[in-house]
C-alpha cells in the first residue's frame, strides 16, 4: 500500500516570496505523481504530475515539482507567489500494480497556502 | 474544455434515508472514481469503475454503497441508508487511462442530519 505525507499543514508567505510545500510519499512500487490545488469551494484542479523522464516537471501557473526518487518526495516550488495562488494543496500518488492500473489515487493531508500582501 | 459535472451541488438528508449522487464524467473516459472529503481531513478514495465494474474499492465503501453507471454519460453514487458520518464532500473524478492525471468535478457536499 501506499501513503503520501505532507510535512506542512499550513504555509503562510508573502507575496512575491518563493514557495516550497513538501512532499514525502512511500511505495513499495513504482508511483505517478500529482499535485491539485483547491480553491474554496471549488473541486481539485491539477497542477502538474509525473508519470516518467525528467525529474523535474513544471505545470500551472508557475508551479513546478521535482522527483526525487531516493528521497521519496515530490516537493513543489514557486519562485514568485501571487495573492491569487492562496489555496489549498494536495500531493498524490497512484501506482501501477502487476501491470495493471486502476488509478487509485493516495492523497496527502494538504497544505494551506497563503499568500499575504 | 470538456469538465466533469456532478449534481446536486449540496444534498441535505436525514440519517437513515438514500441518497443518489450523480456525476456525468468527460465523454470519452472510460475510468471513473469516487472520493470523499470528511471536513478538515484528506481527500480519500471510495471506488474506481471500469468497464462497467468495480476495479477496487476501499474499506469505507462496504454494503451501504454501490455505485452504478445507468446509462453511456451518468455515473452514480448510491448510499442506501446514511449515517452521520457519512457526511462529506464526495467528489467524482474520470479519466481516459487509469494510470494517468483525474479529472475531477466541482464535488456534492452531503449534510446528514
Amino acid at each position: 500500500a501506499q501513503s503520501v505525507t505532507q510535512l506542512d499543514s499550513q504555509v503562510p508567505v508573502f507575496e512575491e516570496a518563493p514557495v516550497e510545500l513538501r512532499c514525502n510519499y512511500s511505495s513499495s512500487v513504482s508511483v505517478y505523481l500529482f499535485w491539485y490545488v483547491q480553491y474554496p469551494n471549488q473541486g481539485l484542479q491539477l497542477l502538474l504530475k509525473y508519470l516518467s523522464g525528467s525529474t523535474l516537471v513544471k505545470g500551472i501557473n508557475g508551479f513546478e515539482a521535482e522527483f526525487n526518487k531516493s528521497q521519496t518526495s515530490f516537493h513543489l516550488r514557486k519562485p514568485s507567489v501571487h495573492i491569487s495562488d492562496t489555496a489549498e494543496y494536495f500531493c498524490a500518488v497512484s501506482t501501477n500494480a502487476g501491470g495493471t492500473s486502476y488509478g487509485k489515487l493516495t492523497f496527502g493531508q494538504g497544505t494551506i497556502l497563503t499568500v499575504h500582501p | 474544455e470538456p469538465e466533469v459535472t456532478q449534481t446536486p451541488s449540496h444534498q441535505v438528508t436525514q440519517m437513515g434515508q438514500e441518497v443518489i449522487l450523480r456525476c456525468v464524467p468527460i465523454s470519452n473516459h472510460l475510468y471513473f472514481y469516487w472520493y470523499r472529503q470528511i471536513l478538515g481531513q484528506k481527500v480519500e478514495f471510495l471506488v474506481s469503475f471500469y468497464n462497467n465494474e468495480i476495479s477496487e474499492k476501499s474499506e469505507i465503501f462496504d454494503d451501504q454503497f454501490s455505485v452504478e453507471r445507468p446509462d453511456g454519460s451518468n455515473f452514480t453514487l448510491k448510499i442506501r441508508s446514511t449515517k452521520l458520518e457519512d457526511s462529506a464532500m464526495y467528489f467524482c473524478a474520470s479519466n481516459a487511462r487509469g494510470w494517468d492525471e483525474q479529472f475531477f468535478g466541482p464535488g456534492t457536499r452531503l449534510t446528514v442530519l
